[in-house]
């Protein structure tokens, strides 16, 4: 299969944990990256590959990977934090590229 | 630092074709990486169309590879995307993007450029 499968969404409280999963046969052999994306903005990368986080990226954003399933984690989840959350990764073809259908993330 | 910016009309008609150019500005397209098309109906999720490399080599969603065509102008540091036989289907935020090392992984983006198809 070259989908990628995220979870509608999730909600946290203020400064808590939270975590956001993407689920695909693709994970087992390529890593994912991640993005936030605010109303009626573009979207913005925060996380990418085994370890690696955009200058200007908070630490509080983590990835992780196991199997088929990739994760992102906000530890002290934050207001500006809220947005919808996208994974990718290579699809069928290596050089194929497919999004998940994004996780929503509410800050309570 | 690197911008991309989408230009092209925001309104096409059905069954016509859809045209828009990304001009980058702060890095010479001819010194390498992929550079993509990513489309977001209103209100959907994102979805690849295709990646370029300055030299020409090309990717396409195989979903809409009957209808796209890639190509880069280094001369004028831009890339563009044709989209031809367009539905109602295919109206959305079109955004540009470079793509990193590793081909998935796109940052920056161009703020995008919503065209609505009508009919």
């Amino acid at each position: 299969s070259s989908e990628l499968t995220q979870g509608p969404a999730v909600s946290v409280a203020l400064g808590q944990t939270v975590t956001i999963t993407c689920q695909g046969d693709s994970l087992r052999n390529f890593f994912a990256s991640w993005y936030q994306q605010k109303p009626g903005q573009a979207p913005v990368l925060v996380f990418y590959g085994r370890n690696n986080r955009p200058s200007g990226i908070p630490d509080r954003f983590s990835a992780s990977s196991s199997g088929n399933t990739a994760s992102l984690t906000i530890t002290g989840a934050q207001a500006e934090d809220e947005g919808d959350y996208y994974c990718n990764s290579r699809g069928s073809s290596a050089n194929h590229v497919i999004f998940g259908g994004g996780t929503k993330v509410t800050v309570l | 630092q690197v911008q991309l910016h989408e230009s092209g009309p925001g309104l096409v008609k059905s069954s016509e074709t859809l045209s828009l150019t990304c001009t980058v500005s702060g890095y010479s397209i001819s010194t390498g990486y992929y550079w993509g098309w990513i489309r977001q109906p209103p209100g959907k999720g994102l979805e690849w169309i295709g990646s370029i490399f300055h030299s020409g080599i090309i990717y396409y969603n195989p979903s809409l590879k009957s209808r796209v065509t890639i190509s880069v102008d280094t001369s004028r540091n831009h890339f563009s995307l044709r989209l031809t036989s367009v539905t109602a289907a295919d109206t959305a935020v079109y955004y540009c993007a470079r793509a990193l090392t590793t081909v998935t992984t796109f940052d920056p983006w161009g703020q995008g450029a919503l065209v609505t198809v009508s009919s």
